[in-house]
């Protein structure tokens, strides 16, 4: 799978966007960008994942450039409860198996 | 509907101890991993299993570690003569299938050995 790199953290005010790189230059045309957060004291939660194409859920929006070599996780209204460590993951799609975390952006949202 | 859950949520115990972990995945679900995540460090994959059976065992991080799954369900993670370097907070996740992309963790075990 190939390696991310993610800033160790982030500052944002509550209620503006929160926008979260991620550089994954070394990934193939097979795998798809993953993110995941970690909420102090809680297990990991799926945020949202994609392949190419610029992806939106309930929880957040994934911009994936047209290289595919970077990509931004966007929290459009962050709250407190966003604070969070952010994982940036990059794997083959549709096979399962494990997830390898990296070291992730602690984002801290400030009122 | 209810997740994953596991037990105990704390254990304290003393080096050379055996300890075990308990992991109920949600219902349905035929993929169990388990991770765990040191004080100050990332979340380090340990095994998964596919049903009863293990196809990646490649994160246990020595034969003190052990681990198994009956019936499809429950799952018990098992670290004898602990050592204070086992301490450490250990999470399960499971999800619907094997190739399911989402993966759904419990709030883990944490364990500290004295």
């Amino acid at each position: 799978d190939a390696k991310t790199t993610q800033p160790p953290s982030m500052d944002c005010a509550e209620g503006r966007a929160a926008n979260l790189p991620c550089n994954h230059s070394t990934i193939s045309g097979n795998e798809y960008v993953y993110w995941y957060r970690q909420i102090h004291s809680q297990g990991p939660q799926y945020i949202i994942h994609g392949l190419k194409n610029n992806e939106t859920n309930e929880m957040a929006s994934l911009i994936i450039t047209e290289d595919r070599k970077s990509s931004t996780l966007i929290l459009p209204h962050a709250t407190l409860r966003d604070t969070a460590v952010y994982y940036c993951i990059v794997r083959v799609g549709n096979q399962g198996g494990k997830l390898i975390f990296g070291q992730g952006t602690e984002l801290s949202v400030k009122p | 509907g209810a997740g994953v859950s596991q037990s105990p949520s704390n254990k304290v115990t003393e080096k050379g101890k055996d300890v075990e972990l308990r992991c109920d995945p949600i219902s349905g679900h035929t993929a169990l991993y388990w991770y765990r995540q040191s004080l100050g460090q990332g979340l380090e994959f340990l095994i998964y299993f596919q049903g009863n059976s293990a196809p990646d065992k490649s994160g246990l991080p020595s034969d003190r570690f052990s681990a198994e799954r009956t019936g499809g369900s429950v799952s018990t993670l098992t670290i004898q003569r602990t050592q204070q370097e086992d301490s450490a907070v250990y999470l399960c996740a499971s999800s619907l299938t094997p190739k399911e992309e989402t993966q759904y963790f419990g709030p883990g075990t944490r364990l500290l050995v004295l």
